[in-house]
């Protein structure tokens, strides 16, 4: 398997622009997790889907940042608009309910830098 | 509420020394415990697991074990490596039935460095 696939790798924009980041799940994953690292703030979770559905959205940090998963294999995380303190890594993670072992798996993240 | 809590670090040790990465936790209920491990320009990986008390994880000379009465579940290894110069994260899950099901709480990670 390819494992979680996350796109663009890096990303930088200005401030105001909106900006869409990727993931895709390893097949037959049914949780998907975004993640936001910082040095100042550490590793937070944003938001997860069960089943394309979101479950908890209470990580989101306001109204700027939105989430979808319109299907089982694809993901987004919409900055609209972007502001320097969004500037993170964005992680995406996944895991499989069958996966009695509950480890989550993750992508190599997006680094996003505004300016 | 669930937490985890972790050394702070840096740690900075030579190779061949031997390493421990405190970590205690709070959960409500019987949570699995996991240490991650990010190596630099990476996502995070895991480590090595353990899903109930007195179980020891293990991997890559890494060990941990969950310790119920004391809620800990430190990391060993009894000689590093500069190639194990990585960020560790300590994390808990709890299973089917509660609210956070599915979802993994992160200690805030300990920055370990290892110099030949």
């Amino acid at each position: 398997d390819a494992g979680v696939i996350q796109s663009p790798r890096h990303e930088v924009t200005e401030m105001g622009q909106e900006v869409t980041l990727r993931c895709k799940p390893i097949s037959g994953h049914d949780y998907l997790f975004w993640y936001r690292q910082t040095m100042m703030r550490g590793l937070e979770l944003l938001i997860y889907f069960n089943n394309n559905v979101p479950i908890d959205d209470s990580g989101m940090p306001e109204d700027r940042f939105s989430a979808k998963m319109p299907n089982a294999s694809f993901s987004t995380l919409k900055i609209q608009p972007s502001e320097p303190r969004d500037s993170a890594v964005y992680f995406c993670a996944s895991r499989g309910t069958a996966d009695t072992s509950d480890t989550q798996y993750f992508g190599p993240g997006t680094r996003l830098t505004v300016l | 509420g669930n937490s985890v809590t972790q050394m702070e670090g840096p740690v900075t040790l030579s190779e061949e020394a031997f390493l421990t990465i405190n970590c205690t936790y709070t959960a409500t209920g019987y949570p699995s415990l996991f240490w991650y491990v990010q190596y630099p320009g990476e996502g995070l990986q895991l480590l090595l697991k353990a899903t109930k008390a007195d179980d020891k994880g293990s991997n890559k000379g890494f060990e941990a074990t969950y310790r119920k009465e004391t809620t800990s579940f430190h990391l060993e290894k009894g000689s590093v490596q500069v190639s194990d110069s990585a960020v560790y994260f300590c994390a808990l899950t709890l299973g089917p039935g509660g609210t956070s099901y599915g979802k993994l709480t992160f200690g805030q990670g300990t920055i370990l460095t290892v110099h030949p």
